[in-house]
């Protein structure tokens, strides 16, 4: 069965900082591979997604994701923190081409100044 | 651009009581699902219904039922709620082809 797990429950960043959100999955075929962000009172919107190719993906807001297949793991970094990424953030696999996602119980963001 | 609406944002219950959530989407997607979100444990897959005509069960879709009206809308319903369903509960849709779900703002339900 496939899996995904976020290490980190609670991430304190600094304002201006680099971020770094951890995300394993386990999954026999390359899965579909995704990052959510969720704000306060919100639904959750997707950051980025890889389906295949290349592995470093590009998303909104700033952020990048590397898939690593050796690793299971698919991280999510931003170079420079802004108070607005305080947020939850989902790791989410996908096995199927309609979208039935496993999710991460997902990491708290907060940013001090 | 409306996108996928839950109603109501916040609703209370006692336990044994009924309550059908809304979700319907204007974007014309095929799939449509109840997700449930619950502190540490992410978001889980309640049913889902891939196409009109269609729903099937997800990860937890005990306590729960589901109807597709058509396709814009899938109705979630408790027909006894119990405590344990007190969560945040999420609609999303997404194309058949493809992955990317679109997510409504959530319903908050408290069952005492």
């Amino acid at each position: 069965a496939q899996s995904v797990t976020q290490p980190d429950i609670h991430i304190t960043v600094s304002e201006g900082a680099s971020l770094e959100l951890r995300c394993n999955y386990s999954y026999g075929a390359t899965p579909y591979l995704f990052w959510y962000v969720q704000s306060p009172g919100q639904g959750l919107q997707l950051l980025l997604k890889y389906f295949s190719g290349d592995t470093l993906v590009q998303g909104i807001k700033g952020f990048e994701a590397e898939f690593k297949r050796s690793q299971s793991s698919f991280n999510l970094r931003k170079p420079s923190v802004h108070w607005s990424d305080a947020a939850e953030y989902f790791c989410a696999v996908g096995a199927d081409s309609w979208g039935k996602l496993q999710f991460g119980a997902g990491t708290q963001v907060v940013v001090t100044p | 651009n409306a996108g996928v609406t839950q109603t109501p944002k916040f609703q209370v219950l006692k336990t044994g009581q009924s309550m059908t959530l809304q979700c319907a989407q204007d974007m014309n997607h095929n799939s449509m699902y109840w997700y449930r979100q619950d502190p540490g444990m992410g978001l889980r897959l309640i049913y889902y219904s891939a196409s009109e005509g269609t729903t099937d069960k997800g990860e937890v879709p005990n306590g729960y039922n589901v109807s597709r009206l058509n396709k814009r809308e899938f109705s979630l319903r408790l027909e006894s709620a119990a405590p344990s369903q007190t969560s945040v509960y999420f609609c999303a849709s997404s194309e058949n082809v493809g992955t990317e779900l679109f997510f409504g703002s959530g319903t908050q339900l408290s069952v005492l």
